[in-house]
């Protein structure tokens, strides 16, 4: 039979449009997320983070939002290019004190820039 | 240039053989990971390493092992106890120096194929 999480979500956008990838995380006491951006056979690569003591946080043509209140992470890319199409995770940080920190990652979502 | 190098790209190995996975950095990264990834998923964490001579089972450590003798290098051996060793391994350092973010760098990654 198929295997549970071989096929990822997907957004597909027009290139030119304005991307919105979401992420649900699971711990409340999280206090720092990451977005990655995953291309085919390579390394993620970090894109912007956010601690939690904030709401918004802009870059070069991504902003990422956060809403504790709901647990809820989101990444929004302007004027989508085709260079963009990738797979993106969003990460939640948990401290257990000192140095000792772990990154929990979510199943990811594929986005196809339709030129 | 500074960064996370795996070797090799891929590999292949039969079933019931030890292989060994080269992770190296010069970074100055005292914390190092590994991570297995199967298609269409995320990230799972096998084991981390915050200073030398010290490591820790993450989620799915058996049929693992590493090694962490040098602050540069976190070696994982993924011994014919693994019972589905084919995936994409990637490893990954931080800094823990205070006032950094928690981003990791991640390696290019190694596909590891056992038939």
């Amino acid at each position: 039979g198929e295997s549970v999480g071989l096929h990822l979500p997907t957004l597909s956008v027009q290139e030119g449009d304005n991307s919105i990838i979401n992420c649900a995380y699971s711990n409340s006491a999280s206090d720092y997320f990451i977005w990655y951006k995953q291309e085919s056979g390579k390394g993620p690569q970090f894109i912007i983070d956010i601690r939690s003591n904030m709401d918004k946080r802009q870059g070069q043509r991504v902003t990422v939002l956060l809403n504790k209140t709901v647990k809820h992470l989101s990444l929004q890319i302007a004027a989508t290019q085709p260079g963009d199409s990738a797979v993106y995770f969003c990460a939640e940080n948990i401290g257990y004190g000192g140095a000792t920190n772990k990154l929990i990652f979510g199943t990811g979502t594929l986005l196809a820039v339709q030129p | 240039d500074g960064g996370i190098t795996q070797s090799p790209k891929y590999l292949f190995r039969k079933e019931g053989q030890n292989v060994t996975l080269s992770c190296e950095q010069n970074l100055n990264h005292d914390a190092m990971y590994w991570y297995r990834q199967d298609p269409g998923q995320g990230l799972r964490l096998i084991y981390y390493s915050q200073i030398v001579n010290d490591f820790q089972k993450g989620d799915i450590a058996e049929g693992y092992s590493v090694s962490r003798e040098k602050k540069e290098s976190f070696p994982l051996t993924v011994t014919s106890a693994q019972k589905n060793p084919t995936a994409f391994y990637l490893c990954a350092s931080r800094s823990v120096a205070g006032g950094h973010s928690y981003e990791q760098y991640f390696g290019p990654g190694t596909r590891l194929t056992v038939t």
